[in-house]
């Protein structure tokens, strides 16, 4: 089944320790994006990757860090620069920038701090 | 102001009721607009996507835009207790990369 996985489903993180968040999509996607999701705000962009080895800051950047070595693959770090980092964390795709088309999500990482 | 507002809810309807779920935005720049339904502990999937003006309906779905009065909705007809979640509108703009801007989700109870 194609699809978009994201590992693990619940995080916990510790006073100052960065914590990386998988995001693997088997659809042969080209773009692939990060939203941080909090009550009452929606869906804020955080970093996207229209192609490998290239990734662009979204809105709520500081605090975070990707990398796009593989097509398939855009994991997320969340670093101890992020004060505030209890979320819900959503992964998405879409086959090629440009094309105006809705984006598939995974089923997300929650990130809680101890 | 948000580019986009929607109004939270909670919204609790009788079984068999149609629903209307609202958006309106600022930016008219938006050409093209979604309905993603998210279960609670999951991630959206989508129900419509929209790039003009007027009805696309879908089984008991109905996305509605009308872009003079940047307004977009989504009516559930007949509407189900397998329909109560979150109910997000989201829109991009053309050369925007494919950047969408969410609404804050509205949340839906259909209830027995």
């Amino acid at each position: 089944d194609g699809g978009i996985t994201q590992s693990p489903k619940y995080l916990f993180r510790k006073e100052g320790q960065n914590v990386t968040l998988s995001c693997e999509q088997n659809l042969n996607h080209d773009a692939m994006y990060w939203y941080r999701q909090d009550p009452g705000q929606g869906l804020r962009l955080i970093y996207y990757s229209q192609i490998v080895n290239d990734f662009q800051k979204g809105d709520i950047a500081e605090g975070y860090s990707v990398s796009r070595e593989k097509k398939e693959s855009f994991p997320l770090t969340v670093t101890s620069a992020q004060k505030n980092p209890t979320a819900f964390y959503l992964c998405a795709s879409i086959d090629f920038p440009g094309n105006n088309q809705p984006q598939h999500f995974g089923d997300g990482t929650r990130l809680s701090i101890l | 102001q948000k580019e986009v507002e929607q109004d939270p809810g909670p919204l609790s309807v009788p079984e068999g009721a149609i629903v209307s779920l609202n958006c309106t935005y600022s930016n008219s720049a938006f050409q093209y607009f979604m309905w993603y339904r998210q279960y609670s502990r999951k991630g959206p999937e989508l129900l419509m996507y929209t790039y003009s003006s007027g009805n696309k309906e879908d089984g008991r779905f109905t996305a509605q835009v009308d872009k003079s009065s940047k307004y977009i909705s989504l009516f559930i007809r007949d509407s189900q207790p397998s329909d109560s979640a979150t109910y997000l509108c989201a829109m991009g703009r053309t050369g925007g990369g494919n950047k969408l801007t969410f609404g804050t989700g509205t949340q839906l109870k259909v209830e027995l």
